[in-house]
């Protein structure tokens, strides 16, 4: 079965220091994978898609079939990263997104 | 472009009560979703459409249903309203061409008393 696994709830670090958010998934196709974030009491919005393999705000993400993965990572985390995290994975007819359960991120000055 | 949109914002229902969330988008896509955001379980698929006139069940479709008469509108209707369907909810479109980015509405902040 489709699935992705966001393992963290909350990750709480200080402004400055790497961070990474983890997301695993089960596809057995070809997968197509994003990070959605959510800021305070906003509509989630794309930070990532696997396929572009761009840097946004500072963050990256690499793709690792092996491992089945899809982590998320910044070197140096800013207070305004402060958000909600969402993997997900598409690939599939009509559109649709498998969610993780999301990580909230908080960046403490 | 508005985007996607959704209206109302926030709404208080009372057990049993019926109503519908309206959901609309501008950018003629083809495919449009409704999630609903519940804490530590993420969003989950309520149902999508893939086109005009043709809808289907997500992964928790029990108490909604949808049509979709136009591209751009794709209402949620509760049929008989639970305490168990307090959420927030979203809706989504994507192009049927190329990338699967969706877009989302605002969201509905729903109480069900």
């Amino acid at each position: 079965a489709q699935r992705v696994t966001q393992p963290e709830k909350l990750l709480s670090v200080f402004k400055g220091a790497p961070v990474e958010l983890k997301c695993n998934y089960s596809y057995s196709g070809s997968p197509e994978l994003f990070w959605y974030v959510q800021y305070s009491r906003q509509r989630l919005q794309l930070l990532l898609r696997h396929i572009s393999r761009e840097s946004i705000k500072g963050f990256t993400a690499d793709l690792n079939k092996g491992e089945t993965s899809f982590h998320l990572k910044k070197p140096f985390a800013q207070e305004e990263d402060s958000a909600m995290y969402y993997c997900a994975l598409g690939g599939y007819q009509g559109g649709k997104l498998i969610f993780g359960q999301g990580t909230e991120l908080s960046v403490k000055p | 472009n508005a985007g996607v949109t959704q209206t109302p914002k926030f709404q208080v229902l009372k057990t049993g009560q019926s109503m519908t969330l309206q959901c609309a988008q501008d950018m003629n896509h083809e495919y449009m979703s409704w999630y609903r955001q519940d804490p530590g379980m993420g969003l989950r698929l309520i149902h999508y459409s893939v086109g005009a006139g043709i809808t289907d069940q997500g992964e928790v479709p029990n108490g909604y249903n949808v049509s979709r008469s136009t591209t751009e509108d794709f209402p949620l209707r509760l049929l008989s309203a639970a305490p168990s369907q307090t959420s927030v909810y979203f809706c989504a479109s994507r192009s049927g061409q190329g990338v699967y980015e969706q877009y989302f509405g605002p969201g509905t902040r729903l109480t069900v008393t």
